[in-house]
């Protein structure tokens, strides 16, 4: 248990639906992050947020939207996905004045998108 | 961005000590040193980070060489839970975003 939860842990969605994935962090920290995971490569980071500002965007398709209403809750919306999003979706927290050095990852949303 | 290289697997007896390298061999004054474990179909971990100074806490010790050119994650007593990708993360405390770049870690099998 890191602190970190995810909503929900499993999705699947067909290429025509809209869903949004939660992630609550019970830290008290000030910075959260997406991250995508695919089969056999590394994470990618996909957005920031710091202090409820999104501070990097990694060249996200515009079919990834996140929202972050404040410090502890962060959602990523997605809609018209590919087959090729199909992934693990994971959320972290993270202390500003650290800079984001040490993360803290919830479980996961492992997304399959049909 | 300095660079690591990690073996891709490493095999460790349980009850036995896991040594874990990571060469840095371009890193500079002000980059720490990071590593993360990811179990899988888990959110990576925490472990430990240093600059200059080896490092203990809880669930390892990192060794970093004088030179600063490499390091080495220790845990003294492996277990079958520590069985994970292990990842060794340089970054710079400024000026350098919040990005960690997570690489392809050392796949580090615990057997009985």
């Amino acid at each position: 248990e890191t602190g970190v939860t995810q909503t929900p842990r499993h999705l699947v969605m067909g290429m025509t639906n809209k869903k949004s994935l939660k992630c609550e962090q019970h830290l008290g920290h000030n910075a959260m992050y997406w991250y995508k995971q695919s089969a056999k490569k590394p994470l990618e980071l996909m957005f920031v947020y710091s202090l409820e500002e999104r501070v990097e965007n990694n060249s996200v398709p515009s079919r990834f939207s996140p929202e972050c209403p404040n410090s502890s809750h962060l959602f990523l919306h997605l809609h018209t996905l590919q087959p090729e999003d199909s992934a693990l979706y994971l959320c972290a927290s993270s202390q500003e004045r650290d800079r984001g050095y040490e993360q803290y990852f919830g479980p996961g949303t492992r997304l399959t998108v049909t | 961005d300095a660079k690591t290289t990690q073996p891709p697997s490493m095999d460790c007896a349980e009850g036995r000590a896991a040594n874990l390298p990571c060469n840095h061999s371009t890193i500079s004054g002000n980059v720490y040193v990071y590593w993360y474990r990811q179990i899988h179909s888990q959110g990576p971990q925490y472990i430990i980070h240093g600059l200059k100074n080896n490092e203990t806490n809880e669930m390892a010790s990192l060794i970093i060489t004088e030179d600063r050119k490499s390091s080495t994650l220790i845990l003294p007593h492996a277990t079958l839970r520590d069985t994970a990708v292990y990842y060794c993360i340089v970054k710079p405390h400024y000026n350098s975003g919040y990005a960690l770049n997570f690489g392809k870690g050392t796949s580090l099998l615990v057997t009985p």
